[in-house]
C-alpha cells in the first residue's frame, strides 16, 4: 500500500502569511493526489485533484503543485476561514489512502 | 443540489453488525463510483470502501476486507455499507462520498454527507 505522508503536523500561522503543506507518497503516484479542508465538526471539502486543480468555488488563495512523491499545498495569503486540519489523498491505486493531517493554527 | 445524507449509525456491540445507508440526490447516481471514508474521535480520515458507477465493482481498505460490505440501488439513489463482525475500533464517524471521474483515474471525493456516527461498545 501507498503510504501518505504530511509535514509538518501542525503549522502555527498569521492572517496574511503564506503558508506551505507538504505530502510525500511512499511511491510515485503521478498526479493522482488530492487535498481537502476539514473544520472541527464538519466534513472534509476538496480543495485540489490531480495534484494541481483548483476545485470549483475554491479561492484561488490555494494552489497545489507537485508530481511523483513530493507535492505541496500553498496557501498565498492566509485568512481566518483557514484555519483548519488539511489532508492529502492519492487516488494512484488501491487502498486511497490520507495522509495524517496538518492543524493550521492561529499565531 | 448535490445533497447526501447518511442514516443507520447508533451504538452496537463488538461482534455486532449494523448497515449504514447514504441517500443520494441532485446528480445521475447511476453514473458515479460512491465511496465511504470514516473518521475516529480525534484522529484522521481513514478510506474505507469504494463502488464504481458503472460495473458495481468494489474496493475495500485491508482493515474491514471481510467485514464490510458495499453496495448500492441505483433505483433508490441509495448507497450502503453492510458492517459485520464491528470492533471497538471501528468506532467512529463514517461519512459518505461521490468520487468525482478524472480522465485517467478518480480524481477526488467532491460531495460528502454530514457524517453517522457508529460507536462500538459493550
Amino acid at each position: 500500500d501507498i503510504q501518505l505522508t504530511q509535514s509538518p503536523s501542525f503549522l502555527s500561522a498569521s492572517v496574511g502569511d503564506r503558508v506551505a503543506i507538504t505530502c510525500r507518497a511512499s511511491q510515485g503516484i503521478s498526479s493522482y493526489l488530492a487535498w481537502y479542508q476539514q473544520k472541527p465538526g464538519k466534513a472534509p471539502k476538496l480543495l485540489i485533484y490531480t495534484a494541481s486543480t483548483l476545485q470549483s468555488g475554491v479561492p484561488s488563495r490555494f494552489s497545489g503543485s507537485g508530481s511523483g512523491t513530493e507535492f505541496t499545498l500553498t496557501i498565498s495569503s492566509l485568512q481566518p476561514e483557514d484555519f483548519a486540519t488539511y489532508y492529502c489523498q492519492h487516488l494512484n491505486s488501491y487502498p486511497y489512502t490520507f495522509g495524517q493531517g496538518t492543524k493550521l493554527e492561529i499565531k | 443540489e448535490v445533497q447526501l445524507l447518511e442514516s443507520g449509525g447508533g451504538l452496537v456491540q463488538p461482534g455486532g453488525s449494523l448497515r449504514l445507508s447514504c441517500a443520494a440526490s441532485g446528480f445521475t447516481f447511476s453514473s458515479y463510483a460512491m465511496t465511504w471514508v470514516r473518521q475516529a474521535p480525534g484522529e484522521g480520515l481513514e478510506w474505507v470502501s469504494l463502488i464504481s458507477g458503472s460495473d458495481g465493482s468494489t474496493h475495500y481498505a485491508d482493515s474491514v476486507k471481510g467485514r464490510f460490505t458495499i453496495s448500492r440501488d441505483n433505483s433508490k439513489n441509495t448507497l450502503y455499507l453492510q458492517m459485520n463482525s464491528l470492533r471497538a475500533e471501528d468506532t467512529a464517524v463514517y461519512y459518505c462520498a461521490k468520487v468525482e471521474m478524472g480522465l485517467v483515474t478518480d480524481a477526488g471525493f467532491d460531495y460528502w454527507g454530514q457524517g453517522t456516527l457508529v460507536t462500538v461498545s459493550s
